[in-house]
């Protein structure tokens, strides 16, 4: 069965910093593109960030491009999101998904929350 | 980055209606969108890849079509179940993007 374990979460100043991790198993973790998604307080999905298997290819959104970092360890069946200059924009329910290339993301955490106050 | 627009943003139907949602990206993604029901307190869950392809063990009353920039979600036949909010994303080029969700409700 196919997990997907989120952790990190919590309560940050803006301007500080926050390191989220997710550990997947039940799958060959190096051979998945992993994503971040988030979901702020009452609002919808917004996709965050992807990283291929092998760590060659990334992608952020607009909207944290230059603060966050997307990694892997796959020794670790790991997925990271260092999280830097946070502000309350990006208080939100953070979410690591399963991308099964070309078939959609399959398999989601339950997420850890993120909030970002003085 | 691609804009998904998604319509309505929310629906009123009934059990057994038909529904159909909407999804227009801002420039072509080929077939390279899917679908995703999310209930409150709950993770979202794949309906849809690739415009048209149901998930294995998703109800048959899901159907997805379109390709380029138009796209839509339909049920055929409304279950108690089905009532959450549905969010279309092109996973075609970086940046992904979602639509802004379109919230199903019991009329």
């Amino acid at each position: 069965e196919v997990q997907l374990v989120e952790s990190g979460g919590g309560l940050v100043q803006p301007g500080r910093s926050l390191r989220l991790s997710c550990v997947g198993s039940g799958f060959k973790f190096d051979n998945y593109v992993m994503h971040w998604v988030r979901q702020p307080p009452g609002k919808g999905l917004e996709w965050v960030a992807g990283l291929s298997g092998k760590s060659l290819v990334k992608g952020y959104a607009d909207s944290v491009k230059g603060r966050f970092t997307i990694s892997r360890d796959n020794a670790r069946n790991s997925v990271y999101l260092q999280m830097d200059s946070l502000t309350v924009e990006d208080t939100a329910l953070y979410y690591c998904a399963k991308d099964d290339t070309g078939f959609g993301f399959d398999n989601w955490g339950q997420g850890t929350r993120v909030t970002v106050s003085s | 980055a691609i804009q998904m627009t998604q319509s309505p943003s929310s629906l009123s139907a009934s059990l057994g209606d038909r529904v159909t949602i909407t999804c227009r990206a801002s420039e072509a993604i080929r077939n390279d969108l899917a679908w995703y029901q999310q209930k409150p307190g709950t993770a979202p869950k794949l309906l849809i890849h690739s415009a048209s392809s149901l998930k294995s063990g998703v109800p048959s009353r899901f159907s997805g079509s379109g390709s380029g920039t138009d796209f839509t979600l339909t049920i055929s036949s409304l279950q108690p179940e089905d009532f959450a909010t549905y969010y279309c994303l092109q996973d075609s080029i970086y940046p992904y993007t979602f639509g802004q969700g379109t919230k199903l409700e019991m009329k």
